[in-house]
């Protein structure tokens, strides 16, 4: 599966989008991004997936960019709750998810 | 989404004992469950794929012998660490990939071994 880059850490403030960035160069046709966040000592929260084209739904906005190479999840108004590390993981049909290190978000007042 | 479940939350045993740890998805068939653990400030680390009624593929470096996984219905799987040490302290989380191929975690286990 191919490798993604995401910056060690972001912040951002209450009530403001917080634009996640994620780099694929290496994704190959056939791989899916898929997003997770993981809260302090929880298990990882599944956000949303796409194959190439921008995808919506009610925790958060997927863009992914014309060749694929990168992508960014979008959180229209983040709240404290949303302080977690993202994940951002490129995957094909039955592969097992790799995770990498992921982006510390802090989300603050 | 979906909701994958595990128990116990938290669990506290002594060296040389064995720990039995359920994940239970409750809302859809999982097929493929799987096994990770997760050390104080690293990410996750797959140790096994399990699949219902076969036998379970394991990471390079996990000891099949000292983690037992058990697949025996399309809802449940259960990791046994057997004779448990110190270093096998750890937080242990499953997830469940459900028909849609998207995998859902559960909320994870936290085993001191005393």
């Amino acid at each position: 599966d191919a490798k993604t880059t995401q910056p060690p850490s972001m912040d951002c403030a209450e009530g403001r989008a917080a634009n996640l960035p994620c780099n694929h160069s290496t994704i190959s046709g056939n791989e899916y991004v898929y997003w997770y966040r993981q809260i302090h000592s929880q298990g990882p929260q599944y956000i949303i997936h796409g194959l190439k084209n921008n995808e919506t739904n009610e925790m958060a906005s997927l863009i992914i960019t014309e060749d694929r190479k990168s992508s960014t999840l979008i959180l229209p108004h983040a709240t404290l709750r949303d302080t977690a590390v993202y994940y951002c993981i490129v995957v094909s049909g039955y592969s097992t998810l790799t995770f990498g290190k992921g982006t510390m978000l802090l989300v603050s007042p | 989404g979906a909701v994958v479940s595990q128990h116990p939350s938290r669990v506290i045993c002594k060296s040389g004992t064995s720990v039995k740890i359920e994940c239970r998805s409750l809302d859809f068939q999982a097929t493929t469950m799987f096994w990770y653990r997760q050390f104080p400030k690293q990410s996750l680390m797959l140790m096994a794929t399990s699949n219902e009624g076969s036998k379970a593929t394991y990471e390079q470096g996990v000891e099949k012998d000292k983690f037992l996984i058990n697949h025996a219905s399309l809802t449940l799987s259960t990791l046994t660490v057997t004779s448990a040490h110190p270093e096998d302290s750890s937080f242990y989380i499953c997830s469940a990939r459900d028909p849609g191929d998207t995998q859902y975690f559960g909320p994870g286990t936290r085993l001191t071994v005393l």
